[in-house]
């Protein structure tokens, strides 16, 4: 079955320090992977994606991700973490017939100044 | 701004009654997706439309029912409420299934808050 699992649940990074959070998956198939943000109070927004090709990702906001087929992992990096970083990310995989996406319980992140 | 919209924003309801939440997808996307956000369960998966038919079905309850009408907006209708449904409902919406590998588009939630 499909599934996704992000062990931090909540993770303290000071600004300006670098970042990178964990996601690994469970999938039958080449998976399409993805990472959103939840800021407060509103909807998921998509940071990046991953279909094929280039296993090192760029996404909005200064983000990356590299998918390592050999650890079923997908882990979200920022070199230099900015206040308004502080949110809830969710790693998700999807590719299936149906085309929803699994989620992973999320972690959240707090930046100190 | 996701182009997804739902209604309402807000909801607050006892016990045993029913509620209707409304989602209107983006424009041109044909495929609609409902998840459940609690804090124990995270981001469930409860059902996905597809141009009107149902197309997947995740986690959701028999008290839960959804339609996808043929202006492609929908419906998530949930009855005979319980304290443990209060959660945060999203819609979501893509432009194909069946193979998509596509990023689903977000609504900004429906808080249900069952009393």
């Amino acid at each position: 079955a499909q599934s996704v699992t992000q062990p931090d649940i909540h993770i303290t990074v000071s600004e300006g320090a670098s970042l990178e959070l964990r996601c690994n998956y469970s999938y039958g198939a080449t998976p399409y992977l993805f990472w959103y943000v939840q800021s407060p109070g509103q909807g998921l927004q998509l940071l990046l994606k991953y279909f094929s090709g280039d296993t090192l990702v760029q996404g909005i906001k200064g983000f990356e991700a590299e998918f390592k087929r050999s650890q079923s992992s997908f882990n979200l990096r920022k070199p230099s973490v900015h206040w308004s970083d502080a949110a809830e990310y969710f790693c998700a995989v999807g590719g299936g017939s149906q085309g929803n996406l699994i989620f992973g319980k999320g972690t959240k992140l707090s930046v100190k100044p | 701004d996701s182009g997804v919209t739902q209604t309402p924003k807000h909801l607050i309801t006892a016990t045993g009654q029913r509620v209707t939440l409304r989602c209107s997808p983006r424009s041109g996307d044909l495929s609609v997706y409902w998840y459940q956000q609690s804090l124990d369960q995270g981001l469930q998966f409860l059902i996905q439309y597809y141009n009107g038919e149902e197309r997947a079905k995740g986690n959701i309850l028999e008290r839960f029912s959804a339609q996808q009408f043929p202006d492609l907006h929908s419906e998530l209708n949930l009855s005979s409420l319980e304290l443990g449904d209060s959660a945060l409902y999203f819609c979501a919406s893509s432009f194909r299934a069946g193979g998509n590998t596509g990023e689903l588009f977000f609504g900004e939630g429906s808080r249900l808050t069952v009393l």
